[in-house]
């Protein structure tokens, strides 16, 4: 079946580190990919997104590319700030059956 | 647009209780769904509603239902509580477009079963 894995966490950096949140996933077809932001205290919003082999979704710094010959979507930001600290999810779509499959989630936390 | 809202935000049952979690959209969307997030397991989808008065079981139905008699609102009721269902609950629509969907997700109602 379709699946979606993050790493784990705590994901701990200083300010101004690069970050990597690794996400892969099992599909049958083509998935449209995505990740979503908790921060504390808060419901979900979507971070950025990506429908297609090859595209790279953006928002705030973060980017993610669509990678179909790794079955990836990494999660990626140049320099982290403190207020990056939330947890982030992974999460496919697939238009076969409307439902949106979700990662566990990684708590990503920023120190000054 | 409000978005999505949901109520309460913070409720504390005992075991065998029964309550109902409000959830509303104003964006006219006709999925909407309801998850539970616990430590470590991310988002489980509990039921699921492709428009008005039509409702579907996800991953972790049991002790929970449904209803769909507008498009607006989607309450999910609890009829008799357990400690189990400790958790924080969200309820989101969603805007499908032809390349995918974006989900709309309320602030969430955390609920301790004592």
């Amino acid at each position: 079946g379709n699946s979606v894995t993050q790493m784990e966490g705590p994901v701990t950096l200083s300010e101004e580190a690069f970050l990597t949140i690794n996400c892969t996933y099992t599909a049958t077809g083509y998935p449209s990919l995505f990740w979503y932001v908790q921060y504390p205290g808060e419901g979900l919003q979507l971070l950025l997104k990506a429908t297609k082999a090859d595209d790279k979704g953006s928002n705030k710094g973060f980017e993610a590319t669509y990678r179909k010959e790794t079955t990836s979507f990494h999660l990626e930001k140049g320099s982290v700030q403190v207020s990056d600290s939330a947890v982030y999810f992974c999460a496919l779509y697939m238009d076969s059956n409307y439902q949106l499959i979700w990662g566990a989630g990684t708590k990503l936390i920023i120190k000054p | 647009n409000a978005g999505v809202t949901q109520t309460p935000k913070f409720q504390v049952l005992k075991t065998g209780q029964s309550m109902t979690l409000q959830c509303a959209q104003d964006m006219n969307h006709e999925y909407m769904s309801w998850y539970r997030q616990d430590p470590g397991m991310g988002l489980r989808l509990i039921h699921y509603s492709v428009g008005a008065g039509i409702t579907d079981q996800g991953e972790v139905p049991n002790g929970y239902n449904v209803s769909r008699s507008t498009t607006e609102d989607f309450p999910l009721r609890l009829l008799s509580a357990a400690p189990s269902q400790t958790s924080v609950y969200f309820c989101a629509s969603r805007e499908i477009q032809g390349w995918g969907e974006t989900q709309y997700f309320g602030p969430g109602t955390r609920l301790l079963v004592l």
